[in-house]
């Protein structure tokens, strides 16, 4: 069974510092593997995802995530927050099934704060 | 713009009544979710469908129903039985296909509380 793991619930850091949000999975394959944010009472929005390739992945808003495999990990990095960012994300473990379901299990979310 | 609508952002239930949440979706996808957000659980999968007519339960079905008629169209019902509704509520799409490059977009969620 695929799982998910985000160690850190609320994260604080400053505005202007980098941050780096935790992720481990567990899954049998070649996972996918996503991180969305959310900001309060909307839905998620994607980050970036990773299928394949390049193990370090560029997204939207100066976000960046690493995949690897050694480590079970796919760590949300960005080099300088900004008081925008605070949101709660989300990092995800998804599978194609036959018939074209697509699994997706989440992680319980890290909470980020932003201070000025 | 192509998207998925969810209505109504607010919803209040009373005790034993049924409430249904509406879920539209105009990007052609095939697939359809709704998720249950409780704080600190992350999402839950409540219901999946993979094509028109044709829905399976998720890991926490019991207490909901659905159905898919439309393509475009994945309503979610809060039955009497759920005894603990409150949560956010989240519909997803997906292609569908067998190209797994893909992601499942959000709508933008339904809140409902219980009065």
């Amino acid at each position: 069974a695929q799982s998910v793991t985000q160690p850190d619930i609320h994260i604080t850091v400053s505005e202007g510092a980098s941050l780096e949000l935790r992720c481990n999975y567990s899954y049998g394959a070649t996972p996918y593997l996503f991180w969305y944010v959310q900001s309060p009472g909307q839905g998620l929005q994607l980050l970036l995802k990773y299928f394949s390739g390049d193990t370090l992945v560029q997204g939207i808003k100066g976000f960046e995530a690493e995949f690897k495999r050694s480590q079970s990990s796919f760590n949300l990095r960005k080099p300088s927050v900004h008081w925008s960012d605070a949101a709660e994300y989300f990092c995800a473990v998804g599978s194609l099934y036959s018939g074209g379901y697509q699994k997706v299990t989440f992680g319980i979310g890290t909470k980020l704060q932003v201070i000025p | 713009d192509g998207g998925i609508t969810q209505s109504p952002k607010y919803l209040f239930r009373k005790e034993g009544q049924n409430v249904t949440l509406s879920c539209e979706q105009n990007l052609n996808h095939d697939a359809m979710y709704w998720y249950r957000q409780d704080p600190g659980q992350g999402l839950r999968l409540i219901y999946y469908s993979q094509i028109v007519n044709d829905f399976q339960k998720g890991d926490i079905a019991e207490g909901y129903s659905v159905s898919r008629e439309k393509k475009e169209s994945f309503p979610l019902t809060v039955t009497s039985a759920q005894k603990n509704p409150t949560a956010f509520y989240l519909c997803a799409s997906h292609p569908g296909t067998a190209l797994a490059k893909n992601i499942q977009y959000f709508g933008a969620g339904t809140r409902l509380s219980v009065l």
